[in-house]
């Protein structure tokens, strides 16, 4: 299986300021055929299901603010929030969707400072 | 609107089975494939499965901690799909949530709200 490890493990921001969040993973997740990074990032806000926020390490879901965009390849990833709003204190969680099983990182919760 | 809906959790003793069911509505369901994610109260995501489409065989796949305990199905027909769950365990408590995606290799882009299920005697 492959270990997807992030840090930190929580973190606080002041409004308007960056977060970042790195995602490791245990394999390498860049395909060199279609030169895809097969990682995805996630939300999950208090009392809500997850929703998809990046996927191809990079390419933003329809809807999404800009302030948030992942960077990154093969094994090392970051999600940047890049202007922290109240709306974004929630749990993010990366995802490997290389093999199965489609592990996650244990999440890393981000409050407002 | 994509929509996906669980629904037959509950209380549960440990050994016992329980059926939980997705049903699915606003876009064609038989070109997606379906997966299951669970979270302990207080935990983190864990995958637990997923099933691709019949054009791919429909054959899932489960994680190891519950291969040979839950079996996924689907009924393209009713556009629904089931976590049959055996054997269950008191670690097997949490939120399970199903998630669709276009296939293996492919993110999981819409989530359902939840059923939570409680394995306790």
């Amino acid at each position: 299986d492959i270990v997807m490890t992030q840090s930190p493990d929580s973190l606080a921001v002041s409004l308007g300021e960056r977060a970042t969040i790195n995602c490791k993973s245990g394999q390498d997740l860049l395909y060199t055929s279609n030169n895809k990074n097969y990682l995805a990032w996630y939300q999950q806000k208090p009392g809500q299901s997850p929703k998809a926020l990046i996927y191809w390490a990079s390419t933003r879901e329809s809807g999404v603010p800009d302030r948030f965009s992942g960077s990154g390849s093969g094994t090392d990833f970051t999600l940047t929030i890049s202007s922290l709003q109240a709306d974004d204190v929630a749990i993010y969680y990366c995802q490997q969707y290389w093999s199965p099983p489609y592990t996650f990182g244990q999440g890393t919760k981000v409050e407002i400072k | 609107e994509v929509q996906l809906v669980e629904s037959g959790g509950g209380l549960v003793q440990p050994g016992r089975s329980l059926r939980l069911s997705c049903t699915a509505s606003g876009f064609t369901y038989g070109d997606y494939a379906i997966s299951w994610v669970r979270q302990a109260p207080g935990k983190g995501l864990e995958w637990v499965g997923f099933i691709p489409t019949k054009t791919y065989g429909a054959t899932p796949y489960y994680a190891a901690s519950v291969k040979g305990r839950f079996i996924i199905s689907r009924d393209d027909s009713k556009s629904i799909a089931y976590l049959q769950m055996n054997s269950l365990k008191p670690e097997d408590t949490g939120v399970y949530f199903c998630t669709r995606l276009v296939g293996s290799g492919w993110p999981h882009d819409y989530w359902g709200q939840g059923t939570l299920v409680t394995v306790s005697s």
